[in-house]
């Protein structure tokens, strides 16, 4: 079945380093979805992507639509600790419209 | 505003037993999805409601079925429950169907089958 390839699965970093996270699939999509979530709560929506090519800002976040509408990135620059959460890609398949999460990539800040 | 909510928080429940969680979208919202989230993956896509209707569904079985309200609150009911359906089931709210219609999470409800 279709599946996303998020990577890496975790890291550990300082604070204020940049952050880089992405999502590779052998399946196409026509958005990219980037989420974080918190400790016992509900994933919410970083940044959103409709266009392969797509590179868009959200402050300190930043994702581009890969060209191949196979895979997206996410970076953080200078990161903060409440920067601190899992970070999921989500894609919605050309195929059928449906949507899938990649598994997550989970960011550890250092004191 | 209230923004998504779900009930119960938490649920135990054991094997072969049915359950029913609940879940009420954000103000204004007319469409909810249902996912399951296992401990350490990603959410996956159960099924999505709208106008009452099931519109879209995931690789999931038919002991897994739901319900809308004319008010767009849902249920998700599960049926003989397996150890494997214990997870985090999150219900999503949006305005629309489409994937650029922003879906808003709710908190989740915690279900432990024993």
């Amino acid at each position: 079945g279709q599946q996303l390839n998020q990577s890496p699965q975790s890291m550990f970093i300082q604070e204020g380093e940049d952050v880089s996270m992405n999502c590779t699939s052998s399946s196409i999509f026509n958005t990219w979805l980037w989420y974080k979530q918190d400790p016992g709560e509900g994933p919410v929506l970083l940044i959103a992507l409709y266009k392969a090519g797509e590179l868009t800002s959200n402050g300190r976040l930043t994702a581009q639509f890969g060209i191949t509408r196979k895979d997206s990135f996410l970076n953080i620059s200078a990161s903060i600790p409440s920067d601190v959460g899992i970070y999921f890609c989500a894609g919605q398949l050309m195929v059928d419209d449906k949507i899938i999460f990649g598994k997550g990539t989970r960011l550890h800040i250092l004191p | 505003d209230a923004g998504v909510t779900q009930s119960p928080t938490h649920l135990i429940k054991t094997r072969g037993q049915q359950v029913t969680l609940r879940c009420s979208p954000k103000s204004g919202h007319d469409t909810v999805s249902w996912y399951q989230q296992a401990l350490g993956q990603g959410p996956q896509f159960i099924f999505q409601y709208y106008e009452e209707e099931e519109r879209q569904r995931g690789n999931f079985p038919d002991r897994f079925s739901g319900h809308q309200f004319p008010n767009y609150s849902s249920e998700l009911n599960v049926n003989a429950l397996l150890l494997g359906d214990s997870a985090l089931y999150l219900c999503a709210s949006s305005l629309g169907t489409g994937a650029d219609n922003e879906q808003f999470f709710g908190p989740g409800t915690r279900l432990t089958v024993l």
